[in-house]
């Protein structure tokens, strides 16, 4: 069925670091949305990416939307222990009110 | 964030109790979700209701009823619930045109059911 795989599940990283989690889906998206979850939270809507080789940047976070619209991913430079938390990508098809989740990756800022 | 608000925050009940979630949205969307997120699980979608009817329904057990009473409102009726079932359930709210359609979440509620 319908699926987005997301990549890796988890990633350790020291402060500053840069972090990246990606996203691929089976068949072709109307649109990608990113999410954030703190812990103890709730997925907090970050963008919306529609268009085909689109790249949008808030601040330290740049998304971006593959040409085939099938895969997606996101940066953050210079990690803070501000971004602790778990980044969803979710994809949309044209015919569907669903988005299609991801299983999210945890981001973890090392001691 | 008051954009999407729950009730109860938290709920314990037996396998035999009878109780109800609530969701209210004041963002004018008009189109409401369920989500079930159960911990290393993807989230599931349970429900969604596009200005007030039910569109989806993810094959959801029938212990689980929701209800839609109008753009504002959603409930997720809850009876003979399973331990299996104890998750953070939440709501979220989007418009269906128009502009980024992004879902908002509520806070969710913690439910354990013993």
């Amino acid at each position: 069925g319908q699926q987005v795989m997301q990549i890796p599940q988890y990633q350790h990283v020291q402060e500053g670091e840069d972090f990246t989690t990606y996203c691929n889906s089976s068949t072709t998206l109307s649109n990608i949305q990113w999410y954030k979850q703190r812990p103890g939270g709730h997925p907090v809507f970050l963008i919306q990416l529609v268009k085909s080789g689109e790249v949008k940047k808030q601040k330290r976070l740049t998304f971006q939307f593959g040409e085939a619209k099938k895969n997606s991913s996101l940066h953050i430079t210079a990690t803070q222990t501000t971004d602790v938390g778990t980044y969803f990508c979710a994809g949309k098809r044209d015919s569907n009110y669903q988005l299609i989740w991801g299983a999210g990756t945890k981001l973890i800022i090392k001691p | 964030e008051t954009g999407v608000t729950q009730t109860p925050r938290h709920l314990v009940m037996g396998m035999t109790n009878k109780k109800s979630l609530k969701c209210e949205q004041h963002l004018g969307h008009n189109a409401m979700y369920w989500y079930k997120q159960s911990a290393k699980k993807p989230l599931e979608l349970m429900f969604v209701y596009s200005l007030e009817e039910r569109v989806e329904n993810n094959s959801v057990p029938s212990r689980f009823s929701p209800e839609c009473p109008n753009s504002s409102h959603l409930f997720l009726h809850l009876h003979t619930l399973q331990p299996e079932d104890s998750a953070l359930y939440l709501c979220a709210s989007s418009r269906l045109t128009g502009g980024p359609l992004g879902q908002f979440f509520g806070p969710g509620t913690r439910l354990t059911v013993l």
